[in-house]
């Protein structure tokens, strides 16, 4: 079945970095693209970006710009997300998802129907 | 604060039938598609709702999706407990060039 494996929890301190993975499965990895979505406790979805595995494409929430890195490695089928300068409020759920972007009938259709897990990532000195 | 707008919370009894609604504006749901999400306590979201009022395999005809303008409503009936989660909605904001959401609606099948 589909699924997307994200790997384990990180403890980080302030100013760190942190990677975190997404590895796909039962499906065909280079035809749908992966956001990345972050939950802060107690809070709602924040969408951070989104990656074409088919050709790297990225487009990044405006407040990540400049600290958020999404690559593909495609022959794993995995999908990374770096953040780095970690700060305290930077504590979150992260999630992988993926996502289908399209331009259909001169309107942009998104959607991410397949999520991982989630990876917690604490940040805390 | 969130580009999408919705209300924090909504409430009804067991049966009844409850619609939960996101407002934005012209560059996201205005022009277009608008999909919906689940959230169960403690596990990942899911998708309810995608190209704005289609379901995914296995989402039960209970839930519906609409748009009108810039708003967007997602309608639940014959509500059950299991129906209590957050809910939230999503769209591509072609201005931002970026996937935006509501901040959330709780529900809660009192």
């Amino acid at each position: 079945q589909v699924q997307l494996a994200q790997s384990g929890a990180e403890v980080k301190k302030p100013g760190a970095s942190v990677k975190v993975s997404c590895k796909a499965s039962g499906y065909t990895f280079t035809s749908y693209g992966i956001s990345w979505v972050r939950q802060a406790p107690g809070q709602g979805l924040e969408w951070m970006g989104w990656i074409s595995t088919y050709d790297g494409d990225t487009k990044y929430a405006q407040k990540f710009q400049g600290r958020v890195t999404m690559t593909t490695d495609t022959p794993t089928s995995t999908a990374y997300m770096e953040l780095s300068s970690l700060r305290s409020d930077d504590t979150a759920v992260y999630y992988c998802a993926r996502n289908v972007l399209e331009w259909i009938s001169y309107s942009y259709n998104c959607y991410m129907d397949v999520w991982g897990k989630g990876t917690t990532v604490t940040v805390s000195s | 604060q969130s580009v999408l707008t919705q209300p924090p919370s909504v409430s009804a009894a067991p049966g009844q039938k409850v619609t939960i609604s996101c407002s934005g504006g012209s560059s996201n749901i205005g022009n277009n598609y608008v999909s919906w999400y689940q959230q169960l306590p403690g596990t990942a979201p899911k998708l309810l709702i995608y190209e704005t009022n289609k379901r995914p395999s296995g989402i039960p005809d209970r839930f519906s999706g609409s748009k009108s303008g810039t708003s967007a409503t997602l309608g639940i009936t014959g509500l059950q407990t299991g129906d209590e989660a957050d809910y939230y909605c999503g769209a591509w904001d072609t201005s931002l060039s970026a996937g935006v959401f509501g901040g959330g609606t709780k529900l809660t099948v009192l």
